[in-house]
């Protein structure tokens, strides 16, 4: 079936980097835009990243521009949001969710999610 | 950036009976509008989009309507797993949420 499965969150200090995966199964993963959103604790949801299927286009929300990157291998069934400089404001559980094959609009599926905590 | 805006933020219902959800956006997002439900400890679920079409596996209890700035989600004869929180998205220009709705049980 299509699933989504995130990994690489844990807990990184102030200024330091972390680099999420996303591994995808069930559906041709290079047909289709990709996307991550986050969630901080006990908060809403946030959009803040999304990726092309050719990975031609990329586009990042306001709070995260300059600092994160998306990125994603066909090959290896794999999208990845690079994350620098990061605050303590960017603690939240990060999903990957998959967008269609023309556009991104709604998201459907999400993965499990992985937490990030940013913390001295 | 659209602001979505969703209402109430808490709403207390008994099973059996209907719950409707509003959300509203600061500028007009057309029909670009998906809703989602979350469970504690869950991802969130697609269950509309384009304001009215039901995603896959959704049943027919769940309906969307609105268009422009004006959207609501119903939810008739609720069941015990409907109980959950409920998010607006729009995707007319970039995407942002709504705050959510707990929807509990009364």
């Amino acid at each position: 079936q299509v699933q989504l499965v995130e990994s690489g969150g844990g807990l990184v200090k102030p200024g330091g980097s972390l680099r999420l995966s996303c591994v995808a199964s069930g559906f041709t993963f290079s047909d289709y835009y990709f996307t991550w959103i986050r969630q901080a604790p006990g908060k809403g949801l946030e959009w803040v990243s999304y990726i092309s299927a050719t990975a031609a286009t990329r586009g990042n929300g306001d709070s995260v521009k300059g600092r994160f990157s998306i990125s994603r291998d066909n090959a290896k069934n794999s999208v990845y949001l690079q994350m620098d400089s990061l605050r303590v404001e960017d603690t939240a559980i990060y999903y990957c969710a998959r967008g269609s094959t023309t556009r991104l609009d709604w998201f459907d599926p999400w993965g499990q999610g992985t937490l990030v905590t940013v913390s001295s | 950036e659209i602001v979505m805006t969703q209402s109430p933020a808490t709403l207390s219902v008994s099973p059996g009976e209907s719950a409707t959800l509003s959300c509203r956006a600061s500028q007009s997002v057309d029909s670009n509008l998906a809703w989602y439900q979350q469970k504690p400890g869950q991802a969130p679920r697609l269950l509309m989009y384009g304001a009215s079409t039901r995603a896959t596996g959704i049943p027919a209890r769940f309906s969307g309507s609105g268009s422009g700035t004006e959207f609501t989600l119903t939810i008739s004869s609720l069941q015990s797993e409907d109980f959950a929180v409920y998010y607006c998205q729009q995707y007319n220009y970039w995407y942002t949420f709504g705050q959510g709705t707990k929807l509990e049980i009364k």
